[in-house]
């Protein structure tokens, strides 16, 4: 099956600093990212959805100057968490779309703020 | 009321159960995925529905349209099956997610 990469898998950094989560699809063009968040013990809770070279829709309540999403092509989308703080320290994932209603997950990237 | 309720929330079997995980939906959907997320957190993509029945190994997926309802059959239930299952429906370019059903297999 089609395979989207998700990277890094676990990531901890510093209070204030920026960190960059990718999703790639390795083996088909993803017309359509989109990325989650899981906080413990809940589901997954859609952040935005990206369009390859348009603005990302991002859900309510999901801000869009902290969370940065890029898809500047049909194989890589980017989610940028700016400022970061403890409060951040979540789950992240994405998948990918080819369009219809395939979708592929990567595995997940699970932040931890300090 | 959320748009995909899944059920049980939590379920421990013994080894070599049948096992049976249920998710309703109360909108119309371009296709329904099974998702396995391991304790690491890691995702899984199991099956991708939109109408009848799939299986792979011991997991077999099913769906009906009218009713719209699915379910998530594991055969002969071993310890490594033990993760959180997760319903997700996709409709119009929107994904929507069940709370998931935390499976316990015991030895």
């Amino acid at each position: 099956g089609a395979v989207v990469s998700q990277h890094p898998s676990w990531v901890i950094c510093k209070s204030g600093t920026s960190v960059k989560i990718e999703c790639r699809s390795l083996d088909f063009q993803a017309t359509t990212m989109f990325w989650y968040r899981q906080f413990p013990k809940q589901s997954l809770m859609l952040m935005a959805t990206s369009n390859e070279g348009s603005k990302a829709t991002y859900e309510q309540g999901v801000e869009k100057d902290k969370f940065l999403i890029n898809h500047a092509s049909l194989t890589l989308s980017t989610l940028t968490v700016t400022s970061a703080h403890p409060e951040d320290s979540s789950f992240y994932i994405c998948s990918a779309s080819p369009g219809g209603a395939e979708a592929f997950f990567g595995q997940g990237t699970r932040l931890t703020v300090v | 009321k959320n748009e995909v309720e899944q059920s049980p929330q939590n379920l421990t079997a013994q080894e070599g159960e049948f096992i049976t995980i249920n998710c309703s939906y109360s909108v119309g959907i371009s296709a329904l995925h099974w998702l396995q997320q391991h304790p690491g957190g890691g995702i899984v993509s199991l099956f991708m529905l939109s109408s009848g029945k799939k299986k792979h190994g011991r997991l077999i997926a099913t769906i009906n349209i009218q009713e719209k309802h699915s379910s998530l059959h594991i055969t002969a239930s071993h310890p490594r099956d033990s993760a959180v299952y997760i319903c997700a429906v996709l409709l119009n370019n929107d994904m929507r997610f069940g709370a998931g059903t935390r499976l316990t297999v015991k030895p």
